[in-house]
C-alpha cells in the first residue's frame, strides 16, 4: 500500500530535549515536505526537498531541522523543543515538484511542556 | 500575513443540501489551486483541484469555482453527506500555501 509513515503518532517531551520525529514514503517520491498545523493557520511549511540531500527552508522553518539521505526518509529533528512548537505536524511527499496531489502521513500530534 | 485564508471556521448544513466554501487568496501568482480534506487523527488527502487557467472543475458532487479577477475560490459539495462532515483547507501554488480551514458538520 503506497502510504507515508511517520513516527511516533504522539509524543509529550520537556523543553530542551532533543528529539526526532520520523517519515518514510513507499512511493519513491521525490519531494517531500514538513508542515505543522495549528488552529486558524492552517498547514504551514515547516521544511522540503526536492532529493536526496537537498533541503530547503519553508515558511515557518526556525527551531527545526532536517535530513534527507535517503530518498525514502525525511526526518524531522528538534534540537531543542520549546512549547511554541507544540502542534501537530504532517510529513508529506509528492511525485514531482509541483506539489499536487501530495501523499500525506498520518500525523504526530507533538507536546512540549 | 496570510496569503490564503479562508474566513468561515466552521459550517453546518443539513443533509442533502449544498455545502459551499469559500477562500480569498493574495498572491496573484498563483497558478494552481487545490482542495484537501481532513478527518480527525488523518493526514489531509486531495479533493479536488483547479488550474488557472480554467473557472470551473467539476469531481461527482464536488465543483472548484475560481474567479481570479476576484481572487477568490469556492467549494460547492451537492449534496451534502454525513460522511462529508470534516475540516476542509484550500490551498495555492506550487508549495501548497495552506489556508486556515473550515470545519464542516453535515446534519442527517
Amino acid at each position: 500500500e503506497a502510504q507515508v509513515t511517520q513516527n511516533p503518532r504522539y509524543l509529550i517531551t520537556v523543553t530542551g530535549k532533543k528529539l526526532t520525529v520520523t517519515c518514510s514514503q513507499n512511493m519513491n517520491h521525490e519531494y517531500m515536505s514538513w508542515y505543522r498545523q495549528d488552529p486558524g493557520l492552517g498547514l504551514r511549511q515547516i521544511y522540503y526537498s526536492m532529493n536526496v540531500e537537498v533541503t530547503d527552508k519553508g515558511d515557518v522553518p526556525e527551531g527545526y531541522k532536517v535530513s534527507r539521505k535517503e530518498k525514502r526518509n525525511f526526518p524531522l529533528i528538534l534540537e531543542s523543543p520549546s512549547p511554541n512548537q507544540t502542534s501537530l505536524y504532517f510529513c508529506a511527499s509528492s511525485e514531482t515538484a509541483k506539489m499536487y496531489g501530495y501523499t500525506f502521513g498520518s500525523g504526530t500530534r507533538l507536546t512540549v511542556v | 500575513d496570510q496569503q490564503v485564508k479562508q474566513n468561515s471556521p466552521s459550517l453546518s448544513v443539513q443533509e442533502g443540501r449544498i455545502s459551499i466554501l469559500n477562500c480569498d487568496y493574495t498572491n496573484s501568482m498563483f497558478d494552481y489551486f487545490l482542495w484537501y480534506k481532513k478527518y480527525p487523527a488523518e493526514g489531509p488527502t486531495f479533493l479536488i483541484s483547479i488550474s488557472s487557467i480554467k473557472d470551473k472543475n467539476e469531481d461527482g458532487r464536488f465543483t472548484v469555482f475560481l474567479n481570479k479577477s476576484a481572487k477568490h475560490l469556492s467549494l460547492h459539495i451537492v449534496p451534502s453527506q454525513p460522511g462529508d462532515s470534516a475540516v476542509y483547507f484550500c490551498a495555492a501554488g506550487n508549495k501548497l500555501t495552506f489556508g486556515g480551514g473550515t470545519r464542516v458538520l453535515v446534519k442527517p
